[in-house]
């Protein structure tokens, strides 16, 4: 399809565990941003990707939080030593850039999410 | 800090009636808006945005939206609801500088529209 897919669409882990979570974005969107929702809340930002670099990682919440987008394309979330706290709805989206214009004020397209449950 | 509030966890209308749902935002700089919808076990769907210029932003499905920058409020709205418009909505904000739009989005408004 067309739109932005992630993978697994459930995944559930023991707590201390390694995990992985994949965002395959719209081809042709340079944009590819992570965010977190947790249960009654809305999308919190964790890092955002202009091509292969991470421009903003300010909303990871600490160490244990990975992200790589090594060909500028896909990109994978990592968490290590998980806790239950990181229990969570993890979304992926992609957006375009404008050449004149740059990509701030286009909109994002979101996938349908990872829900992640740490036990 | 930026901050979006959407003050009512849930708006219930009969179908057929018009519906708004509230939306008011805090940003230093010119903001941009977003209003996306969230359908179970789905992702999030842009719905409109606003950017600049007219402040009635029309969307999907029927949808719009008003800037009021005196009030800060970005408010979504719609003439006429019906049953399948049941669903989370989410209003966003963006800073509108550094070359990007990281989100900050508002805890959401459940939309529950009766038949």
């Amino acid at each position: 399809g067309a739109g932005v897919s992630q993978t697994p669409s459930n995944k559930v882990t023991e707590k201390g565990k390694y995990v992985e979570l994949r965002c395959d974005p719209i081809s042709g969107h340079t944009a590819l941003y992570w965010y977190r929702q947790s249960l009654g809340q809305g999308p919190e930002f964790l890092i955002y990707f202009q091509g292969t670099g991470a421009a903003d990682d300010s909303g990871l919440p600490n160490d244990r939080f990975f992200a790589v987008r090594p060909e500028g394309s896909v990109s994978t979330l990592k968490i290590q030593r998980t806790e239950r706290g990181d229990s969570a709805v993890y979304l992926c989206a992609s957006s375009f850039r404008d050449r004149g214009l740059g990509i701030k004020n286009n909109e994002q397209f979101f996938g349908p999410g990872t829900r992640l449950t740490v036990l | 800090a930026q901050s979006v509030a959407q003050p009512e966890d849930q708006v219930n209308v009969a179908e057929g009636n018009p519906l708004t749902v509230k939306c008011t935002y805090s940003v230093s700089g010119n903001p941009y808006l977003f209003w996306y919808v969230q359908y179970p076990n789905r992702g999030l769907q842009f719905l409109l945005k606003y950017i600049t210029g007219d402040n009635l932003v029309k969307g999907s499905y029927g949808f719009e939206a008003e800037f009021n920058k005196s009030q800060t409020s970005f408010h979504l709205k719609k003439p006429s609801a019906l049953v399948s418009d049941s669903a989370l909505y989410f209003c966003a904000v963006s800073r509108g500088s550094g070359g990007y739009n990281k989100l900050i989005f508002g805890a959401g408004t459940r939309l529950a529209v009766h038949p």
